[in-house]
């Protein structure tokens, strides 16, 4: 499984763009790209997936260059109700046994 | 998209007890469901990998005797902690797996007094 890297923390202003990186450097053809956001004493809720080049939702955008070793995870306009751990991922659609397999993942804190 | 569901969602014990945690999928049949466990201000970590009718595979480290995984179902996984200590506190999150992709239960939080 691919291993993923994410600065530990971040802090941002509310009302403000957010943007955190993920590195991916041997992910396989076949994996995806998810990311997840865990706030303190619940499980990890799916914010965004995406295989390549740029995917946008009602929660976030998701951009990845063409190498696809690394990707970003774009929140706009952040609140203070941002403030969660986000984890990015990669694995296989239709992977039947394997897991996903957690990295350290990204403390996001909005400062009002 | 697919529910998980996980009860208790907290539970409280002494120590020495055995504690039953329940992992269902609501609207899917999951072949595969997973246990984690995460400590304070850590990641999830995988514990298990179950699958329906048949024994858990456990992680490096993980005891199979003292985490008893049940994978009954194609809807439900159960987790017993038996003979908890207060090092087994921990918020133990379950995942399950259908045809495309792993969907995540909301946790339960287990204290060991």
């Amino acid at each position: 499984l691919a291993k993923t890297t994410q600065p530990i923390s971040m802090d941002s202003y509310e009302g403000q763009e957010v943007n955190i990186t993920c590195s991916h450097n041997n992910i396989a053809t076949n994996d995806y790209i998810t990311w997840y956001q865990q706030f303190p004493s619940q499980g990890p809720r799916f914010i965004i997936q995406g295989y390549k080049t740029k995917v946008t939702n009602e929660v976030a955008s998701l951009f990845i260059p063409a190498d696809r070793k690394s990707s970003t995870l774009s929140l706009p306009r952040v609140s203070l109700s941002d403030t969660a751990v986000y984890y990015c991922l990669v694995g296989a659609l239709n992977s039947g046994n394997t897991p996903l397999v957690f990295g350290k993942g990204t403390r996001l804190s909005v400062i009002a | 998209g697919a529910v998980v569901s996980q009860h208790p969602s907290r539970v409280i014990c002494k120590s020495g007890t055995s504690v039953k945690i329940e992992c269902r999928s609501l609207d899917f049949q999951a072949t595969t469901m997973f246990w984690y466990r995460q400590f304070p201000k850590q990641s999830l970590m995988l514990m298990a990998t179950s699958n329906e009718g048949s024994k858990a595979t456990y992680e490096q480290g993980v005891e199979k005797d003292k985490f008893l995984i049940n994978h009954a179902s194609l809807t439900l996984s159960t987790l017993t902690v038996t003979s908890a200590h207060p090092e087994d506190s921990s918020f133990y999150i379950c995942s399950a797996r259908d045809r495309v992709w792993q969907f995540f239960g909301p946790g339960t939080r287990l204290t060991v007094l």
